[in-house]
């Protein structure tokens, strides 16, 4: 099974500042990752596709970025409502596997 | 986009099996591909399989493998997912996603579905 190390687990941060998550794949997946935001007691929501693409109606302070097979996702100037948990998902392979996820936290 | 409806809670005694739905709606379900995924409390999200609408094909992860079998009812358009041998450890709310069938990420979700077991 493909491993993604996702980084940090956890991040205190303030509304206007930029933030990046790492995801770290333990081989080779083009660039088949997601990137999900979840709010408590909700379902996930997909932010980024294909490493890089932003999901329709997401606004463009966020963005996904790739080399290799490291993944970033950049919150550019953090907003109230982006205080959440976020994971990555690989599709490369099956079985298909998350990150650990990032708990974002206000400071 | 496509809308995901999944069934009530669950609760379930240790052993037993549990089956939860996924009803979609404006779906074409000959591109389509259901997946189910798991979170237990204050945990990472956890796939479990993957069903192609469109031939049937199933995957499942290993660790689910001999526990869960995933199917699809094109006449009702709903998915579900049972599993059997149930133990406290199971105790997550169950999501389905849908996506491109094939190798393509989760673009939509249901809402959850809660399963606890317990004696």
């Amino acid at each position: 099974d493909i491993q993604m190390t996702q980084s940090p687990s956890s991040l205190s941060a303030s509304v206007g500042d930029r933030v990046t998550i790492t995801c770290r794949a333990s081989q080779g997946i083009r660039s088949d990752l997601a990137w999900y935001q979840q709010r408590p007691g909700k379902a996930p929501n997909r932010l980024i596709y294909a490493a890089s693409t932003l999901e329709s109606g997401v606004p463009s302070r966020f963005s996904g970025s790739a080399s290799g097979t490291e993944f970033s996702l950049t919150i550019s100037s953090l907003q109230p409502e982006d205080f959440a948990t976020y994971y990555c998902l690989q599709h490369s392979n099956f079985p298909f596997t998350f990150g650990q996820g990032t708990k974002l936290e206000i400071k | 986009q496509v809308q995901l409806v999944q069934s009530g809670a669950e609760v379930k005694k240790p052993g037993a099996s549990v089956k939860v739905s996924c009803k979609a709606s404006a779906f074409s379900f000959n591109v389509y591909a259901i997946h189910w995924v798991r979170q237990a409390h204050g945990q990472s999200l956890e796939w479990m399989g993957w069903i192609n609408a469109g031939n049937d094909d199933t995957r499942y992860s290993q660790k689910f493998q001999d526990r869960v079998t995933i199917n699809w009812d094109p006449s009702a358009n709903t998915a579900s997912m049972e599993l059997t041998g149930l133990i406290s450890e199971d105790t997550a709310m169950y999501y389905c996603g849908c996506g491109f069938a094939g190798i393509a990420s989760i673009e939509s979700w249901g809402q959850g579905t809660p399963v606890t077991v317990s004696s």
